[in-house]
């Protein structure tokens, strides 16, 4: 069985660019989590989805985030106009429909703005 | 929100010896895992444990979620224990977002 897989592992945008990222739940999960840690803290939510539908986005910003779930294909986490203080590890997970508490996280993209 | 303090903050340990990590969390739960971040940044599942005691080789947890606190015994450690332990608990609805610890930075040298 594979894992929750994200891509690009690691990604490089210059001040201003954007960036997308990648995250595919594990086979037969219905929930997506993101989560940022920044370096040398620990991980903070961001956005939890299910399919079709953002169920709460509490942790992501305000601005220039935004997170989708589409009915086919992976989630996509979209950071527009990035700044430096996004440089981070985003991590992706998902849990099952029926055991949705435990959440198993894919291996992270690592964002670094110049 | 939730407050989640794990301690100590860092440890180090030589090979063989045996370790406690503690996590305190402020409100019930119904979600709680351990994770373990390698040297590459990769989280590890390690236990999912609300409640109750779990064993998983040389690595066990128990949590006592009315007096809101769960540890994570390793035994035995080995230099690829080395990384950052996480406790993260969630307690809105059946699947929820988990609140992270900041973290046990343990380092085991030979």
């Amino acid at each position: 069985n594979a894992g929750v897989m994200q891509n690009p592992r690691h990604l490089v945008r210059r001040r201003g660019q954007e960036a997308r990222l990648r995250c595919s739940p594990m086979k037969g999960h219905s929930h997506v989590y993101w989560y940022r840690q920044l370096p040398e803290e620990g991980l903070k939510f961001m956005v939890y989805l299910q399919k079709e539908n953002i169920i709460d986005e509490s942790g992501m910003p305000k601005e220039r985030f935004s997170a989708e779930f589409p009915k086919e294909g992976p989630s996509i986490l979209r950071i527009q106009q990035v700044v430096r203080g996004d440089s981070a590890a985003y991590f992706c997970a998902s849990s099952p429909e029926d055991a949705a508490r435990t959440q198993y996280f894919g291996p992270g993209t690592r964002l670094l703005v110049l | 929100g939730i407050q989640v303090e794990q301690s100590p903050p860092d440890l180090i340990l030589q090979e063989g010896a045996n370790s406690t990590l503690r996590c305190n969390f402020s409100d019930s739960v119904n979600n709680l895992q351990w994770f373990h971040q390698n040297p590459w940044g990769q989280l590890i599942n390690l236990f999912y444990i609300p409640s109750g005691t779990k064993q998983n080789g040389r690595l066990s947890a128990t949590t006592v979620a009315t007096e809101r606190y769960s540890l994570l015994y390793i035994s035995s450690s080995q230099t690829t224990d080395s990384g950052v332990y996480f406790c993260a608990v969630g307690n809105t609805g059946t699947a929820s977002k988990l609140t992270f610890g900041t973290g046990t930075r343990l380092q085991v040298t030979l």
